[in-house]
């Protein structure tokens, strides 16, 4: 069984202050990817990254920069020096190495509503 | 960038009606998948498949139905909508990695 969770429902934060939400997941795969999504008002999803589970490096993409780490089951993500623009859901997602019909559940986590103040 | 659309956008509609989402996308991705989705909150899975002429539930009880005729098309049908189906309704498609990517989305309004 996968299970994804977002224990932070709603975060608030001033304008250029850095920000982490976090992701816990559980799954038996020895194989399976992690996924962040953007979803504005708009209501469209954006895909954000996909870590696989053999890959434990970091990445930092601009402002956004990801912390996968097995020993804990987390795959948190920050935005440094937060803008507007980022207030958003975002939902934390995992996906196992797929069955033999070549269908990959994902499993997405609750979501974490970020509201950037000015 | 992904290429995949949805229409209409946004629909209102009387109880009753029957009412088609479409979804196409032009990546030649096997994988798609519906979801329904309150806004902002939990996206629950309702349909998906795996290519032409396959069509699975998801993990959602949904009145509604779906086909796949093309690799391109992968449209919903309401055939009596209801105001408890009021959603915003999510298409996407997946590549063989596994990473969704997602339309923009139908808003339904039922009264």
């Amino acid at each position: 069984a996968q299970k994804v969770t977002q224990a932070q429902t709603e975060i608030s934060v001033v304008e250029k202050e850095d920000v982490t939400l976090d992701c816990v997941y559980e799954t038996r795969d020895t194989t399976y990817y992690l996924f962040w999504y953007k979803q504005p008002p708009s209501g469209e999803l954006v895909f954000l990254i996909r870590r696989n589970s053999f890959d434990e490096q970091n990445e930092i993409s601009g402002r956004y920069s990801w912390n996968f780490q097995k020993s804990t089951s987390s795959f948190n993500f920050t935005i440094t020096a937060s803008q507007v623009v980022d207030s958003a859901v975002y939902f934390c997602a995992l996906s196992g190495p797929g069955d033999t019909g070549g269908y990959q559940k994902v499993t997405f986590g609750t979501g974490t509503k970020l509201q950037v103040i000015p | 960038e992904a290429d995949i659309y949805q229409t209409p956008r946004y629909l209102v509609i009387g109880t009753g009606k029957k009412i088609t989402l479409e979804c196409s996308q032009t990546m030649g991705h096997d994988k798609m998948y519906w979801y329904q989705q309150d806004p902002g909150m939990e996206l629950h899975l309702i349909h998906y498949s795996y290519g032409v002429n396959s069509t699975e539930k998801g993990d959602l009880s949904s009145e509604s139905t779906v086909s796949r005729i093309r690799t391109e098309h992968f449209p919903l049908t309401l055939e009596s909508a209801r105001p408890s189906h009021t959603s915003q309704y999510l298409c996407a498609s997946s590549e063989y990695r596994g990473t969704q990517y997602f339309g923009p989305g139908t808003r339904l309004l039922v009264l």
